[in-house]
Parts: structure tokens; C-alpha cells; sequence
């Protein structure tokens, strides 16, 4: 168990439009959800922190308003790239999190969407 | 600010032979300490994770060492295979924080 998939794997588009990213927890429910962003040869930067049904947590300078942050359901978070740029090409990845059996939590991590706009 | 870093940015180990991938952290109020993997356009995979209050633990062919004096954190993949290509990123949960903070990375290759 501990599935969690993004949807798409991959999308290009247009300077100026917004695109939605789902993550899903697939057979568990996630008390958070975590968004991070990727750029070529770097490392996973946290972006925000998302919990069901209150607002997201946003880490030190993430535009809130240009990655808008949606939390459904405890199965779903959407993150959605508004009026995208070239510079917001990279891997956005997610995970999910889950108690264990001895408290802990655990985080488990998507496959990670790569955005390229032009 | 804090951060978890790497000292070796890429390593090149002879297939077969054990691989040290060293990290280096500063924040002394993580919980516990996590290796993770990740291949080529994919997500990163859970290797191992060690508590803060132990110094050692094993797994299957990897090994993790915490050394809170000098802040340092060592991942072990012992008989090293072709599979175990990728890049190693050390991770601290801080749980007061509902947060994983992720060091910057090493790249592992295997020499055949």
C-alpha cells in the first residue's frame, strides 16, 4: 500500500495559461499533502504544505497566488500554475503522508509531473 | 538558514564495491534523518531513515550512520550493483514542523 500518483507525468504549454497538476493518495488517506518543485540537477524544493480543507502553507518566497493550492478530498490536492512563464518549467512533485503503526509520519512521494512552458 | 547539505556532489564506484555517500546537516531539531532515491525523471523512493537518537541502522545491503556531534549523516550501500545508479538525496523530517527539508543530492554511478 502507500500509492501516490500525479496526473499528468508530462505537459507543455503556452506562456500566459494556467495548468492544473492533480496528486492523489491512492489507497490511504493522506492527513498532508506536500507540493515540491525540481529544476535539472537540483534538489527537491518544499513549496507549501496542503491539509483538507483549510488553506495551504506556503514555504518563504512561493507566490501563493501564482501556485494556487486546492485540497479536495483526503485523497486529493491539485496544484495549479497560473499564467505560467518559461521560468516555471521543472518537475513538480508530491507526497502524502500517513501516520504509521508507531506515530510517525510518513511521507510518500509521486512520480512527479514535468512542466515546460514555452 | 537551515539546510542539509552534501559534501560530494557525484561518486563513481566499481560495480561490486561499497559506495559512502556522505551528508551534511544543521539543524539540530530533525526527528529523524531520511536517504532517499531517485532515478532518472521519477519520484524519490524511500531507501532508509535513522532516528535521532540512534547512531546506526541497517537494511538490506545499506547502512545508515548519524553522527550528531559533527552533524553528519553517512548512507552505506554495500556490493554496489548497476540498479543502484541514481542520485541520493539525505532528507530531515522535523516534526514539530510537519516537514521533510531535502539536502542537495549525489549522483551515484557504477563502473562496470
Amino acid at each position: 500500500g502507500a500509492v501516490v500518483s500525479q496526473h499528468p507525468s508530462w505537459v507543455i504549454c503556452k506562456s500566459g495559461t494556467s495548468v492544473k497538476i492533480e496528486c492523489r493518495s491512492l489507497d490511504f488517506q493522506a492527513t498532508t499533502m506536500f507540493w515540491y518543485r525540481q529544476f535539472p540537477k537540483q534538489s527537491l524544493m518544499l513549496m507549501a504544505t496542503s491539509n483538507e480543507g483549510s488553506k495551504a502553507t506556503y514555504e518563504q518566497g512561493v507566490e501563493k497566488d501564482k501556485f494556487l493550492i486546492n485540497h479536495a478530498s483526503l485523497t486529493l490536492s491539485t496544484l495549479t500554475v497560473t499564467s505560467a512563464h518559461p521560468e516555471d518549467s521543472s518537475f513538480y512533485i508530491c507526497s502524502a503522508s500517513k501516520v504509521d503503526r508507531v506515530g510517525r509520519d510518513e511521507q510518500f512521494f509521486g512520480p512527479g509531473t514535468r512542466l515546460t512552458v514555452l | 538558514g537551515e539546510s542539509v547539505g552534501l559534501h560530494l556532489p557525484t561518486l563513481s564506484v566499481q560495480e561490486g564495491d561499497n559506495s559512502i555517500i556522505n551528508c551534511a546537516y544543521s539543524n539540530s531539531a530533525s526527528d529523524y534523518f531520511i536517504w532517499y532515491k531517485q532515478e532518472s525523471g521519477k519520484g524519490p523512493q524511500f531507501i532508509i531513515d535513522i532516528r535521532s537518537n540512534m547512531d546506526k541502522r541497517q537494511g538490506q545491503r545499506v547502512t545508515v550512520l548519524l553522527n550528531k556531534t559533527v552533524k553528519h549523516l553517512s548512507l552505506q550501500i554495500a556490493a554496489t550493483q548497476p540498479g543502484d545508479s541514481a542520485v541520493y538525496f539525505c532528507a530531515e523530517n522535523i516534526r514539530s514542523a510537519s516537514k521533510i527539508i531535502f539536502g542537495s543530492g549525489t549522483r551515484l554511478s557504477i563502473r562496470p
